[in-house]
């Protein structure tokens, strides 16, 4: 693992309220990438930062969005949680974009 | 439109037994492709990235191959282990404006019995 956590692990929240999932490297990457896994999908790309305050939205961003003020943490804002939304979140950081993307534990998250 | 196809979709094999596991892709331009193993309940950890000009490149017992040509890489997995049991994605990524987008595949599934 290259020092690359998320938080919380598990979280069970409800239709319409909001919830934030965090991410948090220590390798000094520049770049990082919130992804979503589904049964029957590969891993969809929601957002990712290529930079402090520089950030693109990803395959599936409708419903999210992210920050990063500093280099080591990149949030993910469910702004209103909806059932769709229940998912395995991955965070992912790498120092330019053609290298090896390095993968959090992931955070299982249930909307009820 | 681009996509990365995996199969088979899951396998079972004998532990100490060899297998290969195959990917097609239609992405375009081209960068480079990766092989990552994720284990259940965790996060996916690179095996190996090969770029246009790589046709092969190991990773102790994993072995990924690239032909370009026909847009096909394979992964081999040799003396299998017990530990071996995981998912195994295939990800393609491309050229676009300057940046270079990742196209997952939905992974093979494999499972190594006693």
């Amino acid at each position: 693992d290259a020092g690359i956590t998320q938080s919380p692990r598990h979280k069970v929240t409800e239709t319409g309220t909001p919830v934030t999932l965090r991410c948090h490297q220590t390798e000094n990457h520049r770049y990082m990438y919130w992804y979503r896994q589904d049964p029957g999908h590969g891993l969809r790309l929601i957002h990712y930062s290529y930079g402090v305050k520089d950030t693109d939205k990803g395959e599936v961003s409708d419903g999210y969005s992210v920050s990063r003020s500093k280099t080591e943490d990149f949030l993910l804002t469910l702004e209103s949680a909806t059932s769709s939304q229940t998912s395995v979140y991955f965070c992912a950081s790498g120092g330019r974009d053609t290298d090896t993307q390095y993968f959090g534990p992931g955070t299982r998250l249930t909307v009820l | 439109k681009n996509q990365v196809e995996q199969s088979p979709q899951s396998l079972i094999i004998l532990e100490g037994k060899n297998c290969t596991l195959q990917c097609n892709y239609t992405v375009s331009p081209f960068s480079n492709l990766r092989w990552y193993k994720q284990d259940t309940g965790r996060g996916p950890v690179s095996l190996t990235i090969m770029t246009f000009s790589e046709n092969t490149k190991s990773n102790g017992r994993y072995t990924a191959t690239l032909d370009a040509d026909t847009k096909q890489s394979s992964l081999h997995i040799t003396a299998s282990q017990l530990s071996d049991s995981a998912s195994y994605i295939c990800v393609v990524s491309f050229l676009y404006s300057g940046n270079t987008p990742l196209v997952f595949g939905k992974g093979t599934r494999l499972s190594v019995i006693a």
